[in-house]
């Protein structure tokens, strides 16, 4: 099993533009997050999805979008990309009403 | 916020040493967990501790928590160079069919060979 997924590793951005990142699991779990790191701080939430067709936001959700394509799959969108979005932003997973979190390897984006 | 504090923020010790590291939190909780962060990867969960549990040990790790300080600890006995990460707190509350956790900003730990 691979876990969780991330594509890209890496990114940079021009301040306007968008882009999709993406998150895959394979371990059937019904629930999935996203949270940005920032230099110093811990993991803050982004969205997350409790299961295959709900969505609901976070801690910090202002200028993104997220979508639960299936059961597997979660992805999160910038519109329009900012310098202050630049960070690291980690996909997890989790069984419905799970407390372990299996975290994917994280996305670096730097947004100019 | 229910956000976790780590305290320190850095700890160095030698190899072979124990290390021990506290968590500290504002709010109710079901349950307080500890992830490591290596370098440039995503975080592992390492334990969990829920609210009516006191103490509980997994191989070189034991973590406690005192629920009416709302607080936790992490020792990690017999360091090895190979536990260099970060460590991160976080406390788990239900909240009718969801379940969040909410992240500490974590301790460096640099264990020297």
């Amino acid at each position: 099993n691979a876990g969780v997924t991330q594509t890209p590793k890496f990114q940079v951005l021009k301040t306007g533009q968008s882009m999709t990142l993406q998150c895959a699991q394979d371990m059937n779990h019904n629930s999935m997050y996203w949270y940005r790191q920032d230099p110093g701080m811990g993991l803050r939430l982004i969205y997350y999805s409790a299961s295959e067709g709900t969505t609901d936001k976070g801690e910090v959700p202002n200028g993104y979008n997220v979508s639960r394509l299936n059961k597997r799959e979660f992805s999160l969108r910038l519109e329009s990309a900012a310098p202050s979005q630049t960070s690291v932003y980690f996909c997890a997973s989790s069984e419905v009403g799970g407390e372990t979190q299996y975290f994917g390897p994280g996305t670096r984006l730097l947004v100019l | 916020s229910q956000q976790g504090e780590e305290d320190p923020q850095a700890l160095s010790i030698q190899e072979g040493e124990n290390a021990t590291m506290n968590c500290s939190y504002k709010t109710s909780i079901n349950n307080l967990q500890w992830y490591r962060q290596n370098s440039g990867r995503g975080l592992v969960h390492l334990i969990l501790i829920r609210s009516n549990e006191r103490e509980k040990h997994s191989g070189r790790l034991r973590v406690t928590l005192d629920t009416s300080k709302k607080s936790s600890s992490l020792l990690i006995t017999a360091s090895r160079a190979a536990d260099t990460a970060s460590y991160f707190c976080a406390t788990g509350l239900s909240g009718g069919s969801n379940y969040k956790l909410t992240f500490g900003k974590g301790t460096l730990l640099t264990v020297n060979p």
